[in-house]
């Protein structure tokens, strides 16, 4: 599997649900960011955990990041139709330097 | 504060044109990234920069592409003699030279051109 790779590759659920994506790296990191991209849009970053962080909150967004495991979730409570979209995790490879973003869980929250 | 900046947000150009896209980082940001996303795909580095300096180009095809961040003005990236291969959404990110942002490499993306290649 390649760096930053996301499980599943595509999500449907009903408004109101959780929803979980999965993410898994290959090298070691100082952190690992979630981005959220609409279709035909930029992307907005969501949430930033370090390496020495387990768990992160904001809002209705908790992300979690093993080490050991070199994986990351992502899991959005409480789903809404506005939460449709695509979901990338991304990997700094050196301070300074690129993000390594996995392909995306694309998710559809059906109203 | 505005966020980054891309223009044009799209572009269509015919075989063999040369395609310029234009980014301007946020207020404060001296790193400028480029990174492409092929359709139902993650996006793909393609260079970094830094003012008047290329730091990191190792994504970023040897033939036909260039990228340039002038000490004034925005970062450039030039695409000469398109091919329909080249279509696709073109991001650019900034972030800041230094402090927490730089050390946990905070990037933020603009809106993005996206580029076609008739």
């Amino acid at each position: 599997s390649q760096q930053g790779e996301e499980d599943p590759q595509a999500l449907s659920i009903q408004e109101g649900e959780n929803a979980t994506m999965n993410c898994s790296y290959k090298t070691s990191i100082n952190n690992l960011q979630w981005y959220r991209q609409n279709s035909g849009r930029g992307l907005v970053h969501l949430i930033l955990i370090r390496s020495n962080e387990r768990e992160k909150h904001s809002g209705r967004l908790r992300v979690t990041l093993d080490t050991s495991k070199k994986s990351s979730s992502l899991l959005i409570t409480a789903s809404r139709a506005a939460d449709t979209a695509s979901y990338f995790c991304a990997t700094p490879e050196t301070s300074g330097s690129r993000l390594t973003f996995g392909e995306g869980t694309q998710l559809t929250v059906n109203p | 504060n505005a966020g980054v900046m891309q223009n044009p947000r799209h572009l269509v150009r015919r075989r063999g044109q040369e395609a310029r896209l234009r980014c301007s980082p946020m207020k404060g940001h001296s790193h400028v990234y480029w990174y492409r996303q092929l359709p139902e795909e993650g996006l793909k580095f393609m260079v970094y920069l830094q003012k008047e300096n290329i730091i990191d180009e190792s994504g970023m095809p040897k033939e036909r592409f260039s990228a340039e961040f002038p000490k004034e003005g925005p970062s450039i990236l030039r695409i000469q003699q398109v091919v329909r291969g080249d279509s696709a959404a073109y991001f650019c990110a900034s972030s800041h030279g230094s402090g927490r942002a730089a050390a946990y490499n905070e990037q933020f993306f603009g809106p993005g051109t996206r580029l076609t290649v008739l």
